[in-house]
Order: C-alpha cells, then sequence, then structure tokens
C-alpha cells in the first residue's frame, strides 16, 4: 500500500525566512506521480506541481523550488525569501500508475503541513 | 468552463438522515474522485470513476454511496449520516492523459 508522510505539522516562520516542508513517500510501483498541494484558509486546493517517477530534475517556480529524490524517497518543497501569504496548509501526495502510465485519479495524500509566516 | 462545481457549500443533517453531494465537472474528464478532509488526516480517497457506468471504492467508502451515469456528473450519497461523516468533502476530476486532478471548492458537512 501507497503511503505518505509529512513529518512536519506545524511550521512558524517569519517572513524572509526560506522554509523546507518534508515529504517521504511509500510505494511498491516503479511508476507514479507526486504533488504538492497548497489550501489557503479560504479553504481551496490549489495545485503547485506534478513530477512523475521517471524526472528527478528538481525544479524552480519563482519562489518555490521542489527537490525529489527516488534514492531516499523524498520530494521536499522549499519556500524561498517567504510571505504572509504563503501561510497555508500544504498537502504532498503521491499517485501510482500502471505500466502505461494511467494513475485513474487516485491520490493518497500526506497529514499536511500547517505553515504560518509571521510579518 | 466553470472546472469542478460542488453543491451545497455547508449542510448539517441530523444522525440517520440522508443527503446527496453533488458534484459537477465541464472539462469532460474522464476520472472523478471523492475525498473526505479530516483535521490532521488530509484527504482520504472515498470512491472514484474511470469513466461512466464504472466506479470503485477508495480508502473509506463505507456509509457511502456513489454512481455516475454521465461523464458530467458524480454525486456521493450518504444513506443514513453519521457523526463520524462531518467532515469536509472534496470532488477531483482529472483527464485520462493528465493526471492534473481539478478539485471541487468543497462542501463542509456537519453530522449532529
Amino acid at each position: 500500500a501507497q503511503k505518505v508522510t509529512q513529518a512536519q505539522t506545524e511550521i512558524s516562520v517569519v517572513e524572509k525566512e526560506d522554509v523546507t516542508l518534508d515529504c517521504v513517500y511509500e510505494t511498491r510501483d516503479t511508476t507514479y506521480y507526486l504533488f504538492w498541494y497548497k489550501q489557503p484558509p479560504s479553504g481551496e486546493l490549489v495545485f503547485l506541481i506534478r513530477r512523475n517517477s521517471f524526472d528527478e530534475q528538481n525544479e524552480i517556480s519563482g519562489r518555490y523550488s521542489w527537490n525529489f529524490q527516488k534514492s531516499t524517497s523524498s520530494f521536499n518543497f522549499t519556500i524561498t525569501a517567504s510571505q504572509v501569504v504563503d501561510s497555508a496548509v500544504y498537502f504532498c501526495a503521491l499517485s501510482e500508475a500502471d505500466a502505461g502510465g494511467t494513475s485513474y485519479g487516485k491520490l493518497t495524500f500526506g497529514q499536511g503541513t500547517i505553515l504560518t509566516v509571521h510579518p | 468552463n466553470a472546472g469542478v462545481t460542488q453543491t451545497p457549500k455547508f449542510q448539517v443533517l441530523k444522525t440517520g438522515q440522508s443527503m446527496t453531494l453533488q458534484c459537477a465537472q465541464d472539462m469532460n474528464h474522464e476520472y472523478m474522485s471523492w475525498y473526505r478532509q479530516d483535521p490532521g488526516m488530509g484527504l482520504r480517497l472515498i470512491h472514484y470513476s474511470v469513466g461512466a457506468g464504472i466506479t470503485d471504492q477508495g480508502e473509506v467508502p463505507n456509509g457511502y454511496n456513489v454512481s455516475r451515469s454521465t461523464t458530467e456528473d458524480f454525486p456521493l450519497r450518504l444513506l443514513s449520516a453519521a457523526p463520524s461523516q462531518t467532515s469536509v468533502y472534496f470532488c477531483a476530476s482529472s483527464h485520462k492523459y493528465s493526471d492534473e486532478q481539478y478539485f471541487g471548492p468543497g462542501t463542509r458537512l456537519t453530522v449532529t
């Protein structure tokens, strides 16, 4: 069975600090997808990134960056120079796929990390 | 495109009552799914569908029924609500070849 663990339940930082959210996953499949979602106080789920298991290239998008390491089954998320608007719950998720890469839309989520950025 | 819509936004039920949470998408997505979100547990998959007429159970299906008669709609039925079903419910859809899940705004359900 697949599992996603976000060890940090809550993180509190001061604006402009860098912060890393950890995500460790377990799966028996060789083909899978990893995701990060943001849930701001308004409650909606905002898609941030998707990475497939064959692409270990790290990604940077503005102040956001992601470090995918298959060797340690981790997919960590870093926010550089955090801002108050980054305050939210962040979820890491995993979707297993068949040999053809089809995942059928079934996600396994981590417990979420509550990030609070203080001014 | 309206994306994924869910109704109602809020609902209060008494134990034993039944109701249907509605979910619709206008993106012609093949895959649709229902999740519930509880504090400290993330989102958990209730039921999912890979196309009209095809549904299957997720991690926490007990107490819920689904059907998918059209590509657009995927309602979630609570036949006899229990306090343990107090939660926020999210519907999601995705294209067969994309894997990017589009989530609805959620329904906050309280069972007293």
